[in-house]
């Protein structure tokens, strides 16, 4: 257990649909970030928050927007969805600038 | 533009052998590079990690070894165990230092098969 929750943990929906995906960092960690598993593109960093700011971008799509709360707990909201927005999102956290990242499970999310 | 590749996408040993997977990366201004393990229906774990001023580094039955001259990483496992059985990525930084540390790129994976 690496201590990061996410939900829900599968979500199936529609396309043209809007969908948020939860995350609770580890107790202590500033850092979250957002990635995408897809079977084509592998892991794909989308975002970053630090204690509650945007810190680094990847290759997220407009539709798509996330946020970091006073209590650390981020959001990653999925607009508009498109059948290739099927994938696997983890998030992860850092209590510090490192390359160790503790990923939670993920939330697997359908589109048909 | 920026990659990080995996030689081989499966690799079956033997119980108790060495695994060894390697790993190219493109980027010559990575300096930080990191491998994770994923299990079935997990999220990815660190195992080790490596910075570019090393060209070794060990932990417990793992070894990272480093060669900035090729651009070439590898993970070697040692006495390999079923628990071993999962997907391995290497992964690259080229913002270590900064706030953006975790900002990786990740490789496209290898599977490893441990046979009983």
């Amino acid at each position: 257990d690496s201590g990061v929750t996410q939900t829900p943990k599968h979500l199936i929906t529609a396309t043209g649909q809007r969908v948020t995906l939860r995350c609770s960092p580890r107790s202590g960690d500033l850092s979250v970030y957002w990635y995408q598993q897809s079977l084509d593109q592998g892991l794909q960093f989308l975002i970053q928050y630090y204690n509650g700011e945007e810190r680094a971008k990847g290759n997220i799509l407009e539709r798509f927007s996330a946020q970091q709360f006073p209590d650390l707990h981020s959001e990653l909201n999925l607009s508009s969805l498109e059948l290739g927005d099927s994938a696997l999102y983890f998030c992860a956290s850092s209590p510090y600038n490192t390359g160790e990242l503790f990923f939670g499970e993920g939330s697997r999310l359908t589109v048909l | 533009g920026e990659s990080v590749g995996l030689h081989l996408p499966t690799l079956s040993v033997q119980e108790g052998d060495n695994s060894i997977i390697n790993c190219a990366y493109s980027n010559s201004a990575s300096d930080y590079f990191i491998w994770y393990k994923q299990e079935s229906g997990k999220g990815p774990q660190f195992i080790i990690d490596i910075r570019s001023n090393m060209d070794k580094r060990q932990g417990q039955r793992v070894t990272v070894l480093l060669n900035k001259t090729v651009k070439h990483l590898s993970l070697q496992i040692a006495a390999t165990q079923p628990g071993d059985s999962a997907v391995y990525f290497c992964a690259e930084s080229p913002y270590s230092g900064s706030s953006n540390t975790g900002k990786l790129i990740f490789g496209q994976g290898t599977t490893l098969q441990v046979k009983p």
